[in-house]
């Protein structure tokens, strides 16, 4: 079965560029979807099959997936994109959803 | 757009039955989709409980399986959630969300904090 393996935290100054990765064997197979959680609230998804934005999602939120990697890529970041990150697959083989450890972006 | 509300105890002793339900407006579950509930531990990740397919087939993930039952009535348009025999390893938040088939998680509810504790 997949883990999906984010790194725990990365910082990034406003108005910078941050990429957030999603580490499993041959994720550029599968698609992947991104969420985003700001503290006491819901997961928002931000990006699913791989790369559409949702309706109301900025441009600035977009994401690649190829090879072992997906990445989730904030532009001109801001303040309000502070919040965990999430990927998630859906896995064949078990049947049944997966969801990485997470990513907490912290805006310097 | 879709709406989800969950509501169930905040306090749930060990050993106890956790029963939580989750209201849909703006959607008819029984149009389609699938319906899921997803668990997350304060301070911590995501973690998928099991899921309500279109068509009335339940899946659920294995280290919950023996525990956990979602079921579903299309006449109050509400998800259900019946976790067993919890634990200290229970105490979560509890969302209910929309599941595209094989994909993603597209509306989810605010969350119902549940707390395992005698």
């Amino acid at each position: 079965s997949y883990v999906l393996t984010q790194p725990p935290s990365v910082s990034v100054a406003p108005g910078e560029t941050t990429r957030l990765t999603c580490v499993e064997y041959d994720i550029g197979s599968k698609s992947v979807h991104w969420y985003q959680q700001k503290p006491g609230q819901a997961p928002l998804l931000v990006i699913h099959y791989d790369t559409k934005r949702p309706s109301g999602i900025p441009e600035r939120f977009s994401a690649s997936n190829a090879g072992n990697t997906a990445t989730l890529t904030i532009t001109e970041v801001e303040a309000g994109d502070e919040a965990d990150y999430f990927c998630q697959m859906w896995d064949n083989a078990i049947d049944h959803p997966v969801f990485g450890g997470g990513t907490k972006l912290t805006v310097l | 757009q879709v709406q989800l509300q969950e509501s169930g105890p905040g306090l749930v002793r060990p050993s106890e039955t956790l029963s939580l339900t989750c209201a849909v407006s703006r959607y008819s579950i029984s149009t389609g989709y699938n319906w899921g509930w997803i668990r997350q531990p304060p301070g911590k990740g995501l973690e998928w409980v099991g899921n309500f397919f279109r068509g009335g087939r339940t899946k659920y993930n294995p280290s919950l399986k023996s525990r956990v039952v979602i079921s579903v009535d299309t006449s109050k348009n509400q998800l259900y959630l019946e976790l067993n025999s919890m634990g200290a390893a229970d105490s979560a938040i509890y969302y209910c969300a929309r599941h595209r088939e094989s994909g993603p998680f597209d509306f989810w509810g605010q969350g119902t904090l549940v707390t395992v504790s005698s």
